[in-house]
């Protein structure tokens, strides 16, 4: 079945520091893929997604590109701030069977300044 | 910014009541989704719609159920609480395809 793997976390970083979080997949076909964001007692945001091979997602300064010959999509940033301390979930939306959202088990990153 | 809302978001209930938590989204979509969430942060799908009259069970079994009467409403009942059930209670919709999902705040709920 499809299935979302990201790195495991927690992930410290200082302010200002490069950041990377891996994600892979399987899946049937080529499916949409999300990076979303949870802040401490939210639900979840959309970050960015990408819909076709070879197309990148951005937003708030992160990045994603949607690599089908590694079936990889981490999510980077450049320069991260104290407020991106949050938990990140990679995530794939099924193209059949009921276009479920398949999460993987996200991936927590603390910033400090 | 997204218009799906759930109610309450905080709840502290003893073992053996009946809750329902309220999920309910303003922009028409046919889809809904229950989430789980565990300390762990790990999501886990318990329930799903694909439309008024429509529920199917996700892949984390789960006592509590759900109906779907309105296209925007998609309450999740447990008729006995017990102390397992403490956990986060997210909701989601989304439009067919392959588009996103939109989801609530959420609601933490422990069972004393």
């Amino acid at each position: 079945g499809n299935s979302v793997t990201q790195m495991e976390g927690p992930v410290t970083l200082s302010e200002e520091a490069f950041l990377t979080i891996n994600c892979t997949y399987t899946a049937t076909g080529y499916p949409s893929l999300f990076w979303y964001v949870q802040y401490p007692g939210e639900g979840l945001q959309l970050l960015l997604k990408a819909t076709k091979a070879d197309d990148k997602g951005s937003n708030k300064g992160f990045e994603a590109t949607y690599r089908k010959e590694t079936t990889s999509f981490h999510l980077e940033k450049g320069s991260v701030q104290v407020s991106d301390s949050a938990v990140y979930f990679c995530a794939l939306r099924e193209l059949t069977g009921g276009f479920k959202t398949i999460f993987g088990a996200g991936t927590r990153l603390f910033v400090k300044a | 910014e997204a218009d799906i809302y759930q109610t309450p978001r905080y709840l502290v209930i003893g073992t053996g009541k009946k809750i329902t938590l309220e999920c309910s989204q303003t922009m028409g979509h046919d889809k809904m989704y229950w989430y789980q969430q565990d300390p762990g942060m790990e999501l886990h799908l318990i329930h799903y719609s694909y439309g008024v009259n429509s529920t199917e069970k996700g892949d984390l079994s789960s006592e509590s159920t759900v109906s779907r009467i309105r296209t925007e409403h998609f309450p999740l009942t447990l008729e006995s609480a017990r102390p397992s059930h403490t956990s986060q209670y997210l909701c989601a919709s989304s439009e067919w395809g392959n588009t996103e999902a939109f989801f609530g705040q959420g609601t933490r709920l422990t069972v004393v």
